[in-house]
């Protein structure tokens, strides 16, 4: 079975600076989706990135980006310009490409709650 | 974009009575939903995955004798939590797959048991 590891509970950033959330996961399969979903306190998630395991290119939207390192099984989200809307809950998540059952359901971490300081 | 919507989005209940939540794909049909639970500041929990005209796929743990989920069409899933307690107060998500298998969430409802 697949797992995901967040291990950072909670981050904080100051606005317009940086930050990398950290996640990684284990996996026995070569060919997947990894997802980062944001849940702000509306608590509708929200697909933030996607990226398939397949493509060595890092994914990125606007000031997301991913650091994809597949040997390493690690996938971080760097958040550029951090911006006040931007403070949530941040889920990175895990998908099979084959069904096998499963019905491509997602494999959440436990979460990142994510300040931004003004 | 796909859309999914949930309703209500909050409901108050009397312990021992039963609640239905509804989970809706707006603009898509989807064959597979799934219902979430989840407690403040913690992750999703995958409760069940429901298909369309078969019977739904519980995880482990989770009593399917109190969670009802009927999927009886392609743009409907219905999850109701039978005798509820105060224990069953919550956050419940659902999401559907569109054909893509890309998962698409619901707003979510809150539920308070009293």
């Amino acid at each position: 079975a697949q797992t995901v590891t967040q291990s950072q509970p909670e981050m904080s950033v100051q606005e317009a600076e940086t930050v990398t959330l950290s996640c990684t996961y284990d996996t026995s399969e070569s060919d997947y989706y990894l997802f980062w979903y944001k849940q702000p306190p509306s608590r509708q998630m929200i697909l933030v990135i996607r990226q398939e395991a397949y493509k060595q290119q890092n994914a990125t939207e606007n000031r997301f980006s991913v650091n994809f390192q597949k040997a390493a099984k690690s996938f971080s989200l760097k958040i550029s310009d951090s911006q006040l809307g931007d403070a949530a809950m941040y889920f990175c998540a895990y998908r099979s490409v084959h069904s096998g059952g499963s019905n491509y359901k997602l494999t959440f971490g436990k979460g990142t709650l994510l300040t931004v300081n003004p | 974009g796909a859309v999914v919507s949930q309703h209500p989005s909050r409901v108050i209940c009397k312990s021992g009575t039963s609640v239905k939540i509804e989970c809706r794909s707006l603009d898509f049909q989807a064959t597979t939903m799934f219902w979430y639970r989840q407690f403040p500041k913690q992750s999703l929990m995958l409760m069940a995955t429901s298909n369309e005209g078969s019977k739904a796929t519980y995880e482990q743990g989770v009593e399917k004798d109190k969670f009802l989920i009927n999927h009886a069409s392609l743009t409907l899933s219905t999850l109701t939590v039978t005798s509820a307690h105060p224990e069953d107060s919550s956050f419940y998500i659902c999401s559907a797959n569109s054909a893509s298998y890309e998962q698409y969430f619901g707003p979510g409802t809150r539920l308070t048991v009293t």
